[in-house]
């Protein structure tokens, strides 16, 4: 059956720049995480998701991150007034159980 | 101290070899524990879970320490397609399943 998946795969924003990335889980998983992958790092937690409910999200790195996922499927994070730092793979994962998760290709957000 | 630490390696091992990593986990409340792999510029992929008996999947055999709070993997006879980098995950602690990854450990599998 059909993976997670993520788009844009790629993406180039000017410093300052809104960006929003999406992210399709598996078909009924309740679970998704969403994390930070810096080049030679694990990924950073950031949130996680029940169903449509944000349950935490402890690791979003400033005020400026956002995510949502109103009909407990698609899920959106989003950046305002991007900066350097947040240069990064941003994951998306998704899981039935909250345990096994499976991740998608990533969106490997680059700023300049 | 960092939630879940790792040996960055890289391991350099000849074709063939055994090998093992550890992962310490400082969160005695922890669940469950998986190993993930992960290939260069791609996402993570789980490789197995960590069960508290010990566990086994052909070449591959995950250990689990609860008084020592580690985690191993152990890999025998090395492919070239082991080359990776090996992430340890850490769940629980809390009202849901957190989780935690480690850095990574990566290896080098030689000709």
């Amino acid at each position: 059956g059909a993976g997670v998946s993520q788009s844009p795969r790629y993406k180039v924003a000017k410093r300052g720049q809104d960006v929003a990335l999406r992210c399709d889980p598996i078909s009924g998983h309740v679970s998704l995480f969403w994390y930070q992958q810096a080049l030679g790092q694990g990924p950073e937690f950031l949130t996680y998701f029940q169903n449509e409910a944000q349950l935490d999200k402890s690791g979003l790195p400033s005020d400026r991150f956002f995510a949502e996922r109103p009909e407990g499927s698609v899920s959106t994070l989003k950046i305002q007034r991007t900066q350097q730092e947040d240069s990064a793979v941003y994951l998306c994962a998704s899981s039935r159980t909250g345990s096994e998760q499976y991740f998608g290709p990533g969106t490997r957000l680059t700023v300049t | 101290r960092k939630e879940v630490e790792q040996d960055p390696g890289p391991f350099n091992v000849p074709e063939g070899a055994t090998v093992a990593f550890n992962c310490t986990y400082s969160n005695s409340a922890s669940q469950s524990f998986f190993w993930y792999r992960q290939d260069c510029r791609k996402e993570p992929k789980l490789l197995m879970s960590v069960y508290s008996s010990g566990n086994e999947d052909g070449r591959f055999t995950a250990q689990l320490n609860r008084a020592s709070q580690y985690i191993s993997l152990l890999i025998r006879d090395s492919k070239l397609s082991d080359s990776a980098t090996y992430l340890c995950v850490v769940n629980g602690g809390g009202g849901y399943q957190k989780v935690t990854f480690g850095t990574g450990t990566k290896l080098q599998v030689i000709p």
